[in-house]
């Protein structure tokens, strides 16, 4: 059973950084690229960021490139997503999903991790 | 970047009704739209993609039409368990949007 559970959430400060980590079982992480998904409260959905299987290709929208980084350890079968200069509407639940092997559909996705950036 | 339009964002229906969502890219997508389904305590849900690809366990009464850049998801037939908020996304391109959601909810 695939499964994707994110720690590290939390409330920050203005301006701060914290990083999120997402502890994967149930397939063999290598195989596919994996992304970060948020959702402010209230609100749709929004994606944040994508890694390819090695993780030599990165990609973000333009809300959170320079500021947020995506990596990965596939000996520990483990996504992370660095947030530095953390902004208030940066508040939102992050979620870790799978892509489809290197497509751009995301078949599997965890509970989520509640980030709040609040002085 | 494509921009996802989602319609109605609130429907309310019965169970054994049928529903249609509406998302709308703006610009052509060919046939690469997903679906998903949200629901409280449960992980977010592929139901549909290329269009018209069930994922599997999604059950026959989802189903999509549409190409280019109007999409429809229809339920046929609700089901008690089909109650929640519904999300288009187009896997076109970078960077991956969505639409604002749909939700469902019995009448």
């Amino acid at each position: 059973e695939v499964q994707l559970v994110e720690s590290g959430g939390g409330l920050v400060q203005p301006g701060r950084s914290l990083k999120l980590s997402c502890a994967a079982s149930g397939f063999t992480f290598s195989n596919y690229y994996m992304a970060w998904v948020r959702q402010a409260p209230k609100k749709g959905l929004e994606w944040v960021a994508t890694i390819s299987t090695s993780g030599s290709r990165t990609y973000y929208p333009d809300s959170v490139k320079g500021r947020f980084t995506i990596s990965r350890d596939n000996a520990k079968s483990s996504l992370y997503l660095q947030m530095n200069s953390l902004k208030s509407e940066d508040t939102a639940t992050y979620y870790c999903a799978r892509h489809y092997y290197s497509s751009y559909i995301l078949d599997y996705w965890g509970q989520g991790v509640m980030v709040t950036v609040s002085s | 970047d494509v921009q996802m339009t989602q319609s109605p964002s609130y429907l309310a229906a019965s169970p054994g009704e049928s529903v249609s969502i509406s998302c709308k890219a703006s610009k052509s997508i060919n046939t690469y739209l997903a679906w998903y389904q949200e629901k409280p305590g449960k992980t977010n849900k592929l139901l549909i993609y290329s269009g018209s690809t069930l994922q599997s366990g999604t059950p026959s009464r989802f189903s999509d039409s549409g190409s280019g850049t109007d999409f429809t998801l229809t339920i046929r037939s609700l089901e008690p368990e089909d109650f929640a908020v519904y999300y288009c996304q187009q896997h076109n391109e970078y960077p991956l949007t969505f639409g604002s959601g749909t939700k469902l909810e019995i009448k």
